[in-house]
């Protein structure tokens, strides 16, 4: 019982270089998010998508893009690695927007040098 | 601006004791809140869930009240146990929206004392 799967759980990059985050589930959920961990900043959305080609920006999208081709598949690309870009991410699926809870993946560490 | 607020960043409690988490929102357009419980190099998991259309949710030893004219929820832990140690996060969600994800606090760093 797979659920949310992410990989890899730890990553270091230099400043300018480009990398996919990978999320995929296996519970046929419509919804999918992105989600960033900062210390003292809780968890915030960075994308999110309600179904296969359809995705939208959350509250803190820039420098982020993501695309949604299947319904299991939700892969995060960083295109030019900053070090504010250092953090935690973590992929959630809900099975719809109404009153249900959403299932997390174990997490991305990853850093920026 | 916060819409979800969780003011106090920690806690502690003697073990067999009572836990109470607060969870301040500003949105009225939440109908839906949830707490996760997590513990550190893993992903959040859901604990329980309250919509708007009650008052109490309960499920074991975790219950969930909710207070919409003060816009406030709280989650009570009894007894307390150690493995309850860990960040517990508050989840809003406007389930008629047009944006889709969860707004969460800052987190409550819950530990129990033996």
């Amino acid at each position: 019982n797979a659920g949310v799967t992410q990989t890899p759980k730890f990553q270091v990059l230099k400043t300018g270089q480009s990398m996919t985050l990978q999320c995929a589930q296996d519970m046929n959920h419509e919804y999918m998010s992105w989600y960033r961990q900062d210390p003292g900043m809780g968890l915030r959305l960075i994308h999110y998508s309600v179904g296969a080609g359809i995705t939208d920006q959350g509250e803190v999208p820039n420098g982020y893009n993501v695309s949604r081709s299947t319904t299991e598949d939700f892969p995060l690309r960083l295109l030019s690695a900053a070090p504010s870009q250092t953090s935690v991410y973590f992929c959630a699926s809900r099975m719809d927007s109404a009153n249900t809870e959403a299932f997390f993946g174990q997490g991305t560490r990853l850093t920026v040098v | 601006d916060q819409q979800v607020k969780q003011n106090s960043p920690s806690l502690s409690v003697q073990e067999g004791r009572i836990s109470i988490l607060n969870c301040d929102y500003t949105n009225s357009m939440f109908d839906y809140f949830l707490w996760y419980k997590k513990y550190p190099a893993e992903g959040p998991t859901f604990l329980i869930s309250i919509s708007s259309i009650k008052d109490k949710n309960e499920d074991g030893r975790f219950t969930v009240f909710l207070n919409k004219s003060a816009k406030h929820l709280s989650l009570h832990i009894v007894p307390s146990q150690p493995g309850d140690s860990a960040v517990y996060f508050c989840a809003a969600a406007d389930s008629g929206g047009g944006a889709d994800g969860l707004t969460f606090g800052k987190g409550t760093h819950l530990i129990i004392q033996p």
